[in-house]
């Protein structure tokens, strides 16, 4: 059973556009969200985090956002830049438990040039 | 700040030999670390998560004699891979919390082994 869904596995966006990855969760116990960045053969890459206290939180050109009652999150990027390419997970977890992080299954971002 | 480890990046070992993989932490303390494995083009699926002084608690469906984790301080962690076989070769990643608080969790750059 996939807790956490990344239902688009791939995205091309213009370069200076924005780009919006989507992340859905069946867990109404999940209480902390971050968003990862992966390239191939390396760990991921922290990006931003929020708390289900909040509904967005921004950080220079990442913002995400939280829509609890419909247990979905989302990234948006902007503007987009090609080094921005690459594989973006979100996780979820919960505070009061083990803190261990359930991924979704990724979507590979394209900024194109 | 908050730099993890890993190695070695990448190994290449006979079927039916154990490997040894460390996780870091180098600058700061993890009471607790979790280890990953990524398949190609696939998720990162936790496989334990790693209690400095105390034993790990694994996953569902992962084997604890065959995926030995030691915790053995503060910024060190081990999976050792035992009797390995073909169908463990994998992209392994540890992430470690620090002890100092805080939910987040910071990625070593993972990993790579190659059973033969």
């Amino acid at each position: 059973d996939q807790q956490v869904k990344q239902n688009s596995p791939s995205l091309s966006v213009q370069e200076g556009r924005i780009s919006i990855l989507n992340c859905d969760y069946t867990n109404s116990m999940f209480d902390y969200f971050l968003w990862y960045k992966k390239y191939p053969a390396e760990g991921p890459t922290f990006l931003i985090s929020i708390s289900s206290i909040k509904d967005k939180n921004e950080d220079g050109r990442f913002t995400v956002f939280l829509n609890k009652s419909a247990k979905h999150l989302s990234l948006h990027i902007v503007p987009s830049q090609p080094g921005d390419s690459a594989v973006y997970f979100c996780a979820a977890s919960e505070r009061g438990g083990t803190y261990k992080y359930i991924f979704g299954t990724g979507t590979r971002l394209k900024v194109l040039a | 700040g908050a730099v993890v480890s890993q190695h070695p990046s990448w190994v290449i070992c006979k079927s039916g030999t154990s490997v040894k993989i460390e996780c870091r932490s180098l600058d700061f303390q993890a009471t607790t670390m979790f280890w990953y494995r990524q398949f190609p083009k696939q998720s990162l699926m936790l496989m334990a998560t790693s209690n400095e002084g105390s034993k790990a608690t694994y996953e569902q469906g992962v084997e604890k004699d065959k995926f030995l984790i030691n915790h053995a301080s503060l910024t060190l962690s081990t999976l050792t891979v035992t009797s390995a076989h073909p169908e463990d070769s994998s992209f392994y990643i540890c992430s470690a919390r620090q002890a100092s608080g805080g939910e987040t969790q910071y990625f070593g750059p993972g990993t790579r082994l190659l059973v033969l």
